[in-house]
């Protein structure tokens, strides 16, 4: 059954602790893609990565870090300096980089920062 | 810097009635247009366009992209509760290297019976 999963489903730290979102896809997908979403906002790109060791920041990369060691995983670390760390976030990833394909999204991990 | 802006940003409907949802922008490199459904949790897949003037459709629901004009519409007709939801609007364009992924803010759409 391929497809993205990310974990956990809800999570909940404290200010000033970084936190790490987990996303793993097993569709063989070449690029993988973090998104953040707040109430009433489309998704805004946080980071991605096209290949295996390699990533680009997005639009709001600040406060965030990512790795991608294996192609199946892309985790996102929220870092204390992001400034409003509380959102909904999005893993996504797309078979190739260089041709036409939509994004396939995990089920996303709601972030609650007090 | 690439824009897409949808509109309506909410609509409230009856069951049976046909909305339009309305899509533009204005982006570089343009290579093609998303629309995504998204009910409390992952965006779900409805259409890419990446030609002008050809409908796609699939059910009840049907999308055009006028790449002169630089917008698309989402058609939905016979409304049905289900349907209750926030579409969201991509454009796919080139960027350093890379294609990425513009979202527009979404249109929420609430069917009452």
């Amino acid at each position: 059954d391929g497809g993205i999963t990310q974990s956990p489903k809800y999570l909940f730290r404290k200010e000033g602790q970084n936190v790490t979102l987990s996303c793993e896809q097993n569709l063989n997908h070449d690029a993988m893609y973090w998104y953040r979403q707040d109430p009433g906002q489309g998704l805004r790109l946080i980071y991605y990565s096209q290949i295996v060791n390699d990533f680009q920041k997005g639009d709001i990369a600040e406060g965030y870090s990512v790795s991608r060691e294996k192609k199946e995983s892309f985790p996102l670390t929220v870092t204390s300096a992001q400034k409003n760390p509380t959102a909904f976030y999005l893993c996504a990833s797309r078979p190739a980089r260089d041709r036409v394909y939509e994004q396939y999204f995990g089920p996303g991990t709601r972030l609650t920062v007090t | 810097e690439d824009k897409v802006v949808q509109s309506p940003l909410s609509l409230v409907v009856h069951e049976g009635d046909t909305v339009t949802l309305n899509c533009s922008y204005e982006v570089t490199n343009f290579r093609s247009l998303l629309w995504y459904k998204q009910e409390k949790k992952a965006p779900t897949f409805l259409f890419m366009l990446t030609s002008s003037g050809i409908e796609k459709k699939s059910g009840r629901l049907s999308s055009i992209l006028d790449k002169k004009e630089l917008f698309s519409i989402l058609n939905i007709t016979a409304t049905q509760t289900g349907d209750s939801a926030v579409y969201l609007c991509a454009v796919e364009a080139r960027g350093a290297g890379s294609y990425q992924l513009t979202f527009g803010k979404g249109t929420k759409l609430s069917v009452i019976p």
